[in-house]
């Protein structure tokens, strides 16, 4: 049974740019959660989604948006990069409300 | 806000027992305590959870005081592998989980 996958591993953007990274859930659930890291920081709650729509966000600007499709996939999308931006950005699926799975991670790295 | 407080560091010598401590003096009735734990350069890794009780599974066990205000993650035999961060949080349900910063745990040879 895979578990929750991310892609790309790492990717290297410029200032202003637009980046989309993405998450495949772990078999079976529905619910999928994305995060911040910073170096040194613990990982901060971005958005959640269920069924399809935003269920949750944490403080995060309008740049920072995301969809869900109907297999459970998940997309964040940042735009208007700010080198703040540069960070491990993790996934995480659960089923509603139980324990959440988190993957491997993105490194985003804003020059 | 951080709604829980940990040590920032602990060290453990392999084959005994971690005892990793949390203080969570404002939680609420109906909060669950939740432990995960990141190894270097992993997303991070669910342990184990509580709301009043003690509880075990095959990775640790979680002591919750009577009050609530505390709790402990025990790994009863750590190993090298178990050498991570380890953070305690407290909310509702396993959405939209709060990470402070953890107590980062290195298990001595």
């Amino acid at each position: 049974d895979a578990g929750v996958t991310q892609s790309p591993t790492h990717l290297i953007k410029t200032r202003g740019q637009q980046v989309t990274l993405r998450c495949s859930p772990k078999s079976g659930h529905d619910t999928v959660s994305w995060y911040q890291q910073a170096l040194g920081q613990g990982p901060q709650f971005i958005f959640q989604y269920y069924e399809e729509e935003e269920r949750q966000r944490g403080n995060f600007p309008d740049r920072f948006s995301g969809h869900q499709f109907p297999n459970y996939s998940s997309e964040l999308n940042v735009n208007a990069l700010l080198l703040g931006d540069s960070a491990l950005y993790l996934c995480a699926s659960s089923l509603w409300f139980d324990e959440q799975y988190f993957g491997p991670g993105t490194r985003l790295t804003v020059t | 806000d951080a709604k829980t407080t940990q040590p920032p560091s602990m060290d453990c010598a392999e084959g005994r027992a971690a005892n990793l401590p949390c203080n969570h003096s404002t939680i609420s009735g109906n909060e669950y305590v939740y432990w995960y734990r990141q190894i270097h350069s992993q997303g991070p890794q669910y342990i184990i959870h509580g709301l009043k009780n003690n509880e075990t599974n095959e990775m640790a066990s979680l002591i919750i005081t009577e009050d609530r205000k505390s709790s402990t993650l025990i790994l009863p035999h750590a190993t090298l592998r178990d050498t991570a961060v380890y953070y305690c949080i407290v909310g509702l349900g396993a959405n939209n989980l709060f990470f402070g910063t953890g107590t980062r745990l290195t298990v001595i040879p």
